[in-house]
């Protein structure tokens, strides 16, 4: 089915570990975005790309690194984790003048 | 994005209408209004958005204030499987603006 993908669906990471989330979407999106979730609060943004090759930081960039090296990957990294990053991870994708798809969510935890 | 406000929680009766309020007072003239709803910590879920008409759609039906300073998603009838987090969020959705700004929504709990 068409849609947004996002691996793993769970991971458990000890501090100072790094790991890459992935987002992988087939509808041929121009945008796509990461964002967090903690327990209680809205989704906050954390990067987003407008395009293939492109990138730009959201309300909460730190600690996240991403890439878009292929217009359907949108990868988000953690280079170091903290327990600060447990959150539920949610990816999504949009055309211009259409309203974005979201991904299952991935929950990491931080330990 | 325009700031949106909304209540924090809702309880309505099954079967029901369900009407969730929003509060975008600084809301430009280019900017949407969409509504999302979020299920049990899934990923949010596109519902209606509009611009200043009235819309409707199999889902839900919104209302925009003629100032468009608010706006009323409605459930005609509300069922338990309606019971979600509910956000409206202000938008641009032409090419010059990207994000879309996801505020604390509203909890709507449909009680038997």
């Amino acid at each position: 089915n068409a849609g947004v993908t996002q691996t793993p669906k769970f991971r458990v990471l000890k501090t100072g570990q790094s790991m890459t989330l992935l987002c992988a979407q087939d509808m041929n999106h121009e945008y796509m975005y990461w964002y967090r979730q903690d327990p209680g609060m809205g989704l906050r943004l954390i990067h987003y790309s407008v395009g293939e090759g492109t990138t730009a930081k959201g309300e909460v960039p730190d600690g996240y690194n991403v890439s878009r090296l292929k217009k359907q990957n949108f990868l988000l990294g953690l280079e170091s984790a903290a327990p600060s990053q447990t959150s539920v991870y949610f990816c999504a994708s949009r055309t211009a003048g259409r309203s974005p798809f979201f991904g299952q969510g991935t929950r990491l935890t931080v330990v | 994005d325009a700031k949106t406000t909304q209540p924090p929680s809702m309880d309505c009766a099954e079967g029901r209408a369900a009407n969730l309020p929003c509060n975008h007072s600084t809301i430009s003239g280019n900017e949407y209004v969409y509504w999302y709803r979020q299920i049990h910590s899934q990923g949010p879920q596109y519902i209606i958005h509009g611009l200043k008409n009235n819309e409707t759609n199999e889902m839900a039906s919104l209302i925009i204030t003629e100032d468009r300073k608010s706006s009323t998603l409605i459930l005609p009838h509300a069922t338990l499987r309606d019971t979600a987090v509910y956000y409206c969020i202000a938008s641009s959705s032409g090419a010059g603006s990207y994000q879309l700004t996801f505020g604390k929504g509203t909890k709507l709990s449909v009680i038997p």
